[in-house]
């Protein structure tokens, strides 16, 4: 499968708690994006990457959350001291270069669970 | 005020009908525009993307004006398989970029 992956697909945790997700992209997409979706409303974009480097980050994104792509290939997604209403699909897409397609291909998501 | 706003539905159509969706936003210098389609449970997918001249896709439609700063969906001759939640996306970077999503427009389409 060349899609984009994402590990775990579903994560429980506990208030307070530490988690973190993996994203591999299409191989021969530099770009990668994270977005958050909730029931009932569109994805929220929370940042995007273009080869290691963190092009833009959602004002909305507290420092709790933070994301790498060290060696521009997979990334993840660490949420610290989790809350309740961190609760929701965390979803990676990836795209190609600028100028080949606007196309983002999306993983299956993260399922998180905050209890 | 969202950035992109739609109308949420949902739309029950009986199979064969003709079903419009429609699309506003708030960002004058968005540059790219596209229409994404959600199946329950499952991912985003690129439906079409989406140009001030018209764009057509087989039983698909979709229109962008500037001006007005909305977007619009045709579905003609709908299809049970056409039941989805169907997004729409703004970006202000003419090739993706950060997407800016609707909350989307479900459609169930009946037979």
């Amino acid at each position: 499968d060349t899609g984009v992956s994402q590990d775990p697909r579903h994560k429980i945790t506990k208030r307070g708690q530490n988690v973190t997700f993996r994203c591999d992209p299409i191989s021969e997409h530099n770009r990668l994006y994270w977005y958050r979706q909730t029931l009932g409303q569109g994805p929220e974009f929370l940042t995007y990457f273009q080869n290691e480097a963190q092009l833009e980050k959602s004002r909305l994104l507290s420092d709790r959350f933070s994301a790498e792509r060290p060696k521009g290939s997979f990334s993840t997604l660490e949420i610290q001291r989790t809350e309740q209403g961190d609760s929701a699909m965390y979803l990676c897409a990836s795209s190609f270069p600028p100028g080949q397609s606007n196309e983002q291909f999306f993983g299956p998501g993260t399922r998180l669970t905050v209890l | 005020r969202k950035e992109v706003e739609q109308d949420p539905g949902p739309f029950n159509v009986p199979e064969g009908a003709t079903v419009a969706f429609n699309c506003t936003y708030s960002n004058s210098a968005s540059q790219s525009f596209f229409w994404y389609r959600q199946d329950c449970r499952k991912e985003p997918k690129l439906l079409m993307s989406v140009y001030s001249s018209g764009n057509e896709d087989g039983r698909f439609t979709a229109q962008l004006n500037r001006a007005s700063q909305y977007i619009s969906l045709l579905i003609r001759d709908s299809k049970l398989s056409d039941s989805a939640t169907y997004l729409c996306v703004v970006n202000m970077e003419e090739w993706a970029g950060k997407s800016t999503f609707g909350d989307g427009t479900t459609l169930t389409v009946k037979p």
